[in-house]
């Protein structure tokens, strides 16, 4: 149980451009899911928190005009990174958290993760 | 300070031996206490829990000591299965994301 799928797992994306990743809780609802970003040997770094069915929270420094989030369902987050630069390039990972009360309440399930490069 | 700090290693270990790390928090409204693995490229997975009374699962112990904001985690008879980076991750006071620590390389070696 509470798998976590992310699509697509690799993009390339010319400089400019917007991308979309979609981020799924398979097999639980979670009302909770959260966008990370992981920079080549950094650690990974919370960018955004959703909320189904209300706006994102985000973290200081991340450009919410930037990093657009949609929550519209209790299995569905997408993010999109609009106008994508070279300095975009991370691994986004996302995490959903079950709505349900067999988890602790800050248990979360993480994606496979998608690789974005920005040339 | 960094919120969560950890000694980046790389640990080389023999198979079999007994390995612990520690991390350090900043964050003395932390809650929740867990070690995530994560192996190269690929998303980080729970480990365990941290509870403050300390927990045991097979090979792995974990403990939590609040007094000195720190966490530890064992790691006996280690498997070259065992290789993988250590996350320590801890929750913000009042915040619901996750603050992970960069992480602890761990190379066990036949």
């Amino acid at each position: 149980g509470a798998v976590v799928s992310q699509h697509p797992s690799r993009v390339i994306c010319k400089s400019g451009t917007s991308v979309k990743i979609e981020c799924r809780s398979l097999d639980f609802q979670a009302t909770t899911m959260f966008w990370y970003r992981q920079f080549p040997k950094k650690s990974l770094m919370l960018m955004a928190t959703s909320n189904e069915g209300s706006k994102a929270t985000y973290e200081q420094g991340v450009e919410k005009d930037k990093f657009l989030i949609n929550h519209a369902s209790l299995t569905l987050s997408t993010l999109t990174v609009t106008s994508a630069h070279p300095e975009d390039s991370s691994f986004y990972i996302c995490s959903a958290r079950s709505s349900s009360g067999t988890s602790g309440p800050y248990e979360q399930y993480f994606g496979p993760g998608t690789r974005l490069t920005v040339t | 300070r960094k919120e969560v700090e950890q000694d980046p290693g790389p640990f080389n270990v023999p198979e079999g031996a007994t390995v612990a790390f520690n991390c350090t928090y900043s964050n003395s409204a932390s809650q929740s206490f867990f070690w995530y693995r994560q192996d190269c490229r690929k998303e980080p997975k729970l480990l365990m829990s941290v509870y403050s009374s300390g927990n045991e699962d097979g090979r792995f112990t974990a403990q939590l000591n609040r007094a000195s904001q720190y966490i530890s985690l064992l790691i006996r008879d280690s498997k070259l299965s065992d290789s993988a980076t250590y996350l320590c991750v801890v929750t913000g006071g009042g915040a619901d994301g996750l603050t992970f620590g960069k992480g602890t390389h761990l190379i066990i070696q036949p």
